[in-house]
């Protein structure tokens, strides 16, 4: 079944890294995705990750992947304040079907 | 590359009326998909179109519930006899063919 879970909360002081992590459980999965999203807004895609990588980096951000506990993390490095807000962990599963399965999302707040 | 857009922004009607939301997709992305995000929770799929055919829909989209894409540019959500819970932001994203959905800022609705 599609089940995507995430830490409800996260605080950190600004310029210490910040890691927020998710776990799937859909082998199936092709591609998993971080997306973040402000107060009324949309989703802004940050990154992305093809199920046959274990990392990719892109400037500040880190994800990581580990296929066989199913879980996906995403580091920010030197995190600002402007970094605060709700990230959203999702997966798209090799099924044929185009739907991303979201999680409930992490609220991440930066303390100055 | 303009982004995805939504119009209205804010929606606010009376239980049993009928509302309307539209979707300009990213200019030639094939793909457009309708998400609802209720407080607190991440999207929910909905629907989704390649081109201007309609390929699946979830559970989720009762039978008040209608998408069009006519000409394979922008779409339609129109929800019919509005209830309580349909309150909600949706969403609507579109991509090209099988590369990362971009989201739009969302249509809030408010049923009174």
């Amino acid at each position: 079944g599609e089940d995507v879970e995430q830490s409800l909360f996260l605080s950190v002081r600004e310029g210490d890294s910040s890691v927020i992590n998710c776990t799937y459980t859909d082998s199936s999965s092709t591609y998993l995705y971080w997306y973040k999203q402000e107060p009324g807004a949309g989703l802004q895609l940050l990154t992305y990750i093809f199920s046959n990588m274990d990392m990719k980096q892109d400037q500040r951000l880190t994800v990581l992947l580990n296929k066989k506990d199913k879980h996906l993390s995403l580091r920010i490095a030197d995190t600002q304040t402007g970094d605060s807000a709700i990230y959203f962990c999702a997966e798209i599963m090799d099924t044929g079907r185009r739907a991303l399965t979201f999680g409930s999302g992490t609220r991440l707040q930066v303390q100055p | 590359d303009t982004g995805v857009s939504q119009d209205p922004r804010h929606k606010i009607t009376k239980r049993g009326q009928n509302v309307t939301f539209r979707c300009d997709p990213i200019s030639e992305h094939n793909r457009l998909y309708w998400y609802r995000q209720t407080l607190g929770q991440g999207p929910e799929f909905l629907t989704y179109f390649q081109n201007e055919a309609q390929l699946e829909k979830s559970r989720l989209l009762s039978d008040r519930f209608s998408a069009e894409r006519p000409k394979g540019s922008f779409s339609t959500l129109e929800i019919q006899r509005t209830e309580q819970g349909d309150s909600a932001m949706y969403l609507c994203a579109s991509s090209r063919g099988l590369q990362p959905q971009h989201f739009g800022d969302g249509t809030r609705l408010s049923i009174l």
